[in-house]
């Protein structure tokens, strides 16, 4: 158990429509990562947040956003589906040791699945 | 940005050793390892940081070279316990204080047979 809790698992919806992924860090981790994992990507990097600010962004799609909430809890909004967004999505946590994010704890993912 | 890793695959018998290479384009401030085992997510493995400061693993090291922009992973005598993927991920210097963007490679898939 890495200490990282993502919800829901798994979530199944229709094309066009808009889902909520939680994330909540380990306890005393400052910094939230959220990747996206597909089977040919790879973990593809989406954005950063620290201690409730967004500090670097990836490949993040407009239709997507994301928040860091004072309580350290993230949650990545992903808007006007489509078929391409079926994906892993997983969130980690860290508490940067200088320059460097240091090690990640990863959630288990939320599996979401566009029809 | 994104590192490139070498192979995309590889199969061992037990006991047999593995090299995972990985290269960027860009100058690194460190290199991190993560093992993604079918299914689960994926788990811390060591950090390289420019300088030679190593944390890591107990049977699985790595080696740094900043100059050339690569690392290597070195699995030795292994286990099926190490069959999974194996990604690399990079870290660019600094753009701001808690600005952190580690980016993966494709990863690499081992799997150790009997």
């Amino acid at each position: 158990d890495s200490g990282v809790t993502q919800t829901p698992k798994h979530l199944i919806t229709a094309t066009g429509q808009r889902v909520t992924l939680r994330c909540s860090p380990r306890s005393g981790d400052l910094s939230v990562y959220w990747y996206q994992q597909s089977l040919d990507q790879g973990l593809q990097f989406l954005i950063q947040y620290y201690n409730g600010e967004e500090r670097a962004k990836g490949n993040i799609l407009e239709r997507f956003s994301a928040q860091q909430f004072p309580d350290l809890h993230s949650e990545l909004n992903l808007s006007s589906l489509e078929l391409g967004d079926s994906a892993l999505y997983f969130c980690a946590s860290s508490f940067p040791s200088g320059a460097t994010t240091g090690e990640l704890f990863f959630g288990e993912g939320s599996r979401l699945t566009v029809l | 940005q994104q590192p490139v890793q070498s192979p995309q695959a590889v199969i061992l018998r037990e006991g047999e050793d593995a090299v995972i290479n990985c290269s960027s384009s860009k100058a690194l401030y460190s290199v991190h390892w993560y093992r993604q085992k079918h299914g689960e997510a994926p788990v811390f493995l060591m950090i390289l940081l420019k300088g030679g400061e190593q944390k890591g693993h107990e049977k699985i090291s790595a080696s740094f070279n900043e100059k050339k922009q690569q690392s290597s992973l070195y699995l030795t005598a292994s286990q099926l316990s190490y069959s999974g993927t194996y990604f690399c991920g990079t870290e660019k210097s600094v753009a701001g204080a808690g600005s952190y963007q580690l980016t993966f490679g494709k990863g690499t898939k081992l799997s150790v047979i009997p």
